[in-house]
C-alpha cells in the first residue's frame, strides 16, 4: 500500500496562476482532508470531505475549491493564486465517514508527504 | 471549542538525554489526544493517541506520552535521545464522540539531538 500520495512535490506560480494539487489514498478511507502548514502555525484545516460528493470548509477555505472526484481521490484548485497562498499544504485520509462517530474511539488521520508550494 | 498549546516551539537535548515536550489542551469535553512526528521534507506520522484506556500510552520509537486531567496536560516523553529522533513533534486534540474533522493541532515543537 502506497497510503496517501500527492502530486506535485513542489510547485512555483506567479500570482494570479492556477493550478490543482492532487491526492489520492489507497486505504479504502471514507474521509478526506486538505490542511496547509505555515511556520510556527501548526497545521490548519482548509476543507474536508466525509463521503464522495460531499465537502466541507474547514479554519481557512477561502481562495481554494476542492473536489472529491471519488472515493480515492481529493483534489484541492487554487483559481486565482496569491503570496499569502505560499504554505506546505498536507492530505490525509481517515476511515470514517459521514456517521462515523464513537464514543468508545477515535478516528486516525493518515498524511501525505506534501506539496511545497511558492506563489511569487 | 477546543485548543492545544505546546510550550517551547524548540528544544534541544543531548544524545542519549531524556526528551520531554510539553502538551496543554483546552478542551470543553474531555477529548482524544495525539502526537504526531514530522521528519525533515516529509508528512506526518502518528506516534501514539489517548483514547481514555489508559491514562500512559506507549508509542512507536519508545516514545510515551501521559494523560493528566487535573493539569490538562499529555506530554510526550522518551528515556534516551537518539540522533534519529530530530524531528518536527505536534500535538493534537479531538473531543470525545468527535471525529477526526474535528481535529486541533498544536504550533509544533522542533526537536534537536545534540552529539
Amino acid at each position: 500500500n502506497a497510503g496517501v500520495t500527492q502530486t506535485p512535490k513542489f510547485q512555483v506560480l506567479k500570482t494570479g496562476q492556477s493550478m490543482t494539487l492532487q491526492c489520492a489514498q489507497d486505504m479504502n478511507h471514507n474521509s478526506m482532508y486538505w490542511y496547509r502548514q505555515d511556520p510556527g502555525m501548526g497545521l490548519r484545516l482548509i476543507y474536508y470531505s466525509a463521503s464522495e460528493g460531499t465537502t466541507d470548509k474547514g479554519e481557512v477555505p477561502n481562495g481554494y475549491n476542492v473536489s472529491r472526484l471519488n472515493k480515492r481521490e481529493f483534489s484541492l484548485r487554487l483559481e486565482s493564486a496569491a503570496p499569502s497562498q505560499t504554505s506546505v499544504y498536507f492530505c490525509a485520509s481517515s476511515e470514517w465517514g459521514l456517521f462515523g462517530s464513537r464514543e468508545d474511539s477515535t478516528d486516525t488521520q493518515y498524511f501525505g508527504p506534501g506539496t511545497r508550494l511558492t506563489v511569487l | 471549542a477546543q485548543s492545544v498549546t505546546q510550550l517551547g516551539s524548540h528544544v534541544s537535548v543531548s544524545e542519549g538525554a531524556l526528551v520531554l515536550l510539553r502538551c496543554n489542551y483546552s478542551s470543553s469535553v474531555p477529548p482524544y489526544l495525539f502526537w504526531y512526528v514530522q521528519y525533515p521534507n516529509q508528512g506526518l506520522q502518528l506516534l501514539l493517541k489517548y483514547t481514555s484506556a489508559a491514562t500512559l500510552v506507549k508509542g512507536i520509537n519508545g516514545f510515551e506520552a501521559e494523560f493528566k486531567k487535573s493539569e490538562t496536560s499529555f506530554h510526550l516523553t522518551k528515556p534516551s535521545a537518539h540522533m534519529s529522533d530530530a524531528a518536527e513533534y505536534f500535538c493534537a486534540v479531538s473531543p470525545y464522540g468527535g471525529s477526526a474533522r474535528q481535529l486541533t493541532f498544536g504550533s509544533g515543537t522542533q526537536l534537536t539531538v545534540l552529539p
